[in-house]
């Protein structure tokens, strides 16, 4: 149903560990988002790409570096993640970004051990 | 953005309707009122959303007060599968960065 795909969708990393999260949108959107979802806290707003130039970046620790190397595709790249990381990460994107709607990925849910 | 209150959980009755409330008494006059819901282990969907008068999509219907205060997202028929936490959002027209709270726990029963 989704016009937003994420993968992977679970992944377990150690602290150590580099990883990167895909999330690559069907719907000929123009604005992208990274957003973080831990236990019992709402969802934070990380990154958002806006015709694939960062607009906003909400005091992200620089161990997540995102990438936006066209307007379908965005990625997280993660560095020495720390246990507290562990979480939902979630890609959205919406036609432009003053756009009303927003369409999320199923996210991806990650263990840093 | 103007900060929303909710309640923590409600549960109703399939069939029944399920009328949620949302408290945004410092809402200014650009500010939209926003709802998006998340079912267990999806991301979240948009629903509806409004800026004075009612709205109804094939989702819901939103009732906005004529203060603009508060706002009631109503499910007209509720099934099993519109269990999910729903979110009440305020923001301006022209910024899409949507900054959830905890939003309300729905439970649709038998």
């Amino acid at each position: 149903e989704t016009g937003v795909t994420q993968t992977p969708r679970h992944l377990v990393m150690g602290m150590t560990n580099k990883k990167s999260l895909k999330c690559e949108q069907h719907l000929g959107h123009n604005a992208m988002y990274w957003y973080k979802q831990s236990a019992k806290k709402p969802l934070e707003l990380m990154f958002v790409y806006s015709l694939e130039e960062r607009v906003e970046n909400n005091s992200v620790p620089s161990r997540f570096s995102p990438e936006c190397p066209n307007s379908s595709h965005l990625f997280l790249h993660l560095h020495t993640l720390q246990p507290e990381d562990s979480a939902l990460y979630l890609c959205a994107s919406s036609p432009w970004r003053s756009s009303y709607e927003q369409y999320f990925g199923p996210g991806t849910r990650l263990t840093v051990t | 953005d103007a900060k929303t209150t909710q309640p923590t959980s409600m549960d109703c009755a399939e069939g029944r309707a399920a009328n949620l409330p949302c408290n945004h008494s410092t809402i200014s006059g650009n500010e939209y009122v926003y709802w998006y819901r998340q079912i267990h282990s999806q991301g979240p969907q948009y629903i509806i959303h409004g800026l004075k008068n009612n709205e109804t999509n094939e989702m819901a219907s939103l009732i906005i007060t004529e203060d603009r205060k508060s706002s009631t997202l109503i499910l007209p028929h509720a099934t099993l599968r519109d269990t999910a936490v729903y979110y009440c959002i305020v923001r301006v027209a022209d910024h899409n960065d949507m900054r959830f709270g905890a939003g309300t726990r729905l439970t649709v029963k038998p």
